[in-house]
């Protein structure tokens, strides 16, 4: 059965570091998302994308966040100068329509 | 803005026993997600509704949307140690043009013991 997957599954970097996660959704999908789990909270959405623009975007997605579609398969969440509170668990997700949403199985950052 | 409160917030349960999870929202609910998750792991999608009424089953789990009480339940017939997890909630917010941001619970933390 076809899985979202994303890389890496644990990223460590230095405070003010650039980092950019990756995700591969499921091939037919045409929405896909950004969330992140910080230790011991709920899950929060950071932005929605689809037909290669970002359809809706939280006030936790600032001017540090971006997302690409690089091509047609990848789908990356950009974080330009890390801070010690974006440590958290990071999951992308697809759906073929807006009625679904199945997620990969998340990358660890941690903020150092 | 939209909340969903989850209960219990935790639960054991000894293997073999049935067991409810109910999930309310404190606005309109326009579709519900249940989601499992193992510790430190992705969210495993269970089943989503829609409709006031709607249940779906898959396996020995079965969830029902209750529209007019804005709540949800989630129910496991006969539990498993491999029904252990976390269970969450997720729900569209009201749409604003966007496209399915979901709002989650804190979860239910489920334990069965042999």
């Amino acid at each position: 059965e076809p899985e979202v997957t994303q890389t890496p599954s644990h990223q460590v970097t230095q405070m003010g570091q650039e980092v950019i996660l990756r995700c591969v959704p499921i091939s037919n999908h045409l929405y896909f998302y950004w969330y992140r789990q910080i230790l011991g909270q709920k899950v929060e959405f950071l932005v929605s994308f689809y037909n290669n623009e970002i359809s809706e975007k939280s006030e936790i997605f600032d001017d540090q966040f971006s997302v690409e579609r690089p091509d047609g398969s990848n789908f990356t969440l950009k974080i330009r100068s890390t801070k010690l509170e974006d440590s958290a668990m990071y999951f992308c997700a697809s759906g073929r329509d807006y009625n679904e949403q199945f997620f990969g199985p998340g990358t660890r950052l941690t903020v150092l | 803005s939209q909340e969903l409160e989850q209960s219990p917030q935790s639960l054991i349960v000894q293997e073999g026993k049935n067991l409810t999870i109910n999930c309310t929202s404190s606005k309109t609910l326009y579709g519900l997600y249940w989601y499992k998750q193992k510790y430190g792991e992705g969210l495993i999608f269970l089943m989503m509704l829609q409709k006031g009424g709607e249940e779906k089953s898959h396996e020995k789990i079965t969830a029902k949307l209750d529209e007019k009480k804005q709540q949800s339940s989630l129910h496991i017939t006969a539990s498993q140690p491999s029904h252990a997890g976390i269970y969450l909630c997720g729900a569209d917010s009201p749409r604003s043009g966007g496209y399915n941001k979901l709002i989650f619970g804190a979860g239910t933390r489920l334990a069965v013991h042999p």
